[in-house]
């Protein structure tokens, strides 16, 4: 059974950053490329950032270009998002996510975590 | 700002049917990339519904179908259920912004 647990949530001030781990069971993690997907309160969802399996290539949007950086270690079966120069706007709901598909613009998130709530506020 | 539109509600008594749409332009579904929908329950993390455009993960019932023509994709819903009250998404790729993109969302009422 897949699982996908996210962690590091935490309310943080603007301006600083935080660390998000997901840890990932029940399906080989290295073989595919994971995301990360936030929804702000009482909002719709927002595709974050993508890295493929190796590790070897990250996508981001432009909405935390600079900022963000996703990595992974497959040794750990452990994806991160590294968020820095937080603000308001970054308050949201983050979920870990698996990617499925094929070619990369048809992947689809086919398993989600429960999400970790990340709130930036003074 | 999502690229992918979709109307805020839809609403429709036990048994109907009812439709979702989601319009984008040609730098995302028109440039026939996939869609795909999702469903999130009150207070859940959202699930897989329909992938690549008009294909159901296993344990999903035939209730739900896509389908998808020129810029714009569609999610039908028939047999509405009291189960099916949900907030419901699509996605899919866009070129121009070189990354995922989700509707609007679509909250589904059953009456």
């Amino acid at each position: 059974e897949v699982q996908l647990l996210e962690s590091g949530g935490v309310l943080v001030q603007p301006g600083g950053s935080l660390r998000l781990s997901c840890a990932a069971s029940g399906f080989t993690f290295g073989d595919y490329a994971m995301s990360w997907v936030r929804q702000a309160p009482g909002k719709g969802l927002e595709w974050v950032s993508t890295i493929h399996g190796p590790g070897t290539a990250t996508f981001y949007a432009d909405s935390v270009k600079g900022r963000f950086t996703i990595s992974r270690d497959n040794s750990k079966n452990t994806l991160y998002l590294q968020m820095n120069s937080l603000t308001a706007g970054d308050t949201a709901v983050y979920y870990c996510a698996k990617n499925q598909g094929h070619p990369l613009e048809n992947w689809h998130f086919d398993y989600w975590g429960q999400g970790t709530l990340v709130t930036v506020s003074s | 700002q999502s690229v992918l539109t979709q109307p805020p509600s839809v609403s429709g008594a036990p048994g109907q049917r009812v439709t979702i749409s989601c319009t984008g332009s040609s730098s995302n579904i028109g440039a026939n990339y996939d869609v795909h929908w999702y469903q999130q329950l009150p207070g859940t993390a959202p699930k897989v519904l329909i992938f690549d455009s008009n294909n159901r993960p296993s344990g999903v019932p035939d209730r739900f179908s896509g389908s998808k023509s020129g810029t714009s994709a569609s999610l039908a819903i028939t047999g509405l259920q009291a189960g099916d009250e949900a907030d419901y998404y699509c996605q899919s790729y866009d070129s121009s912004l070189s990354g995922y993109v989700f509707g609007t969302g679509t909250k589904v009422t059953v009456l």
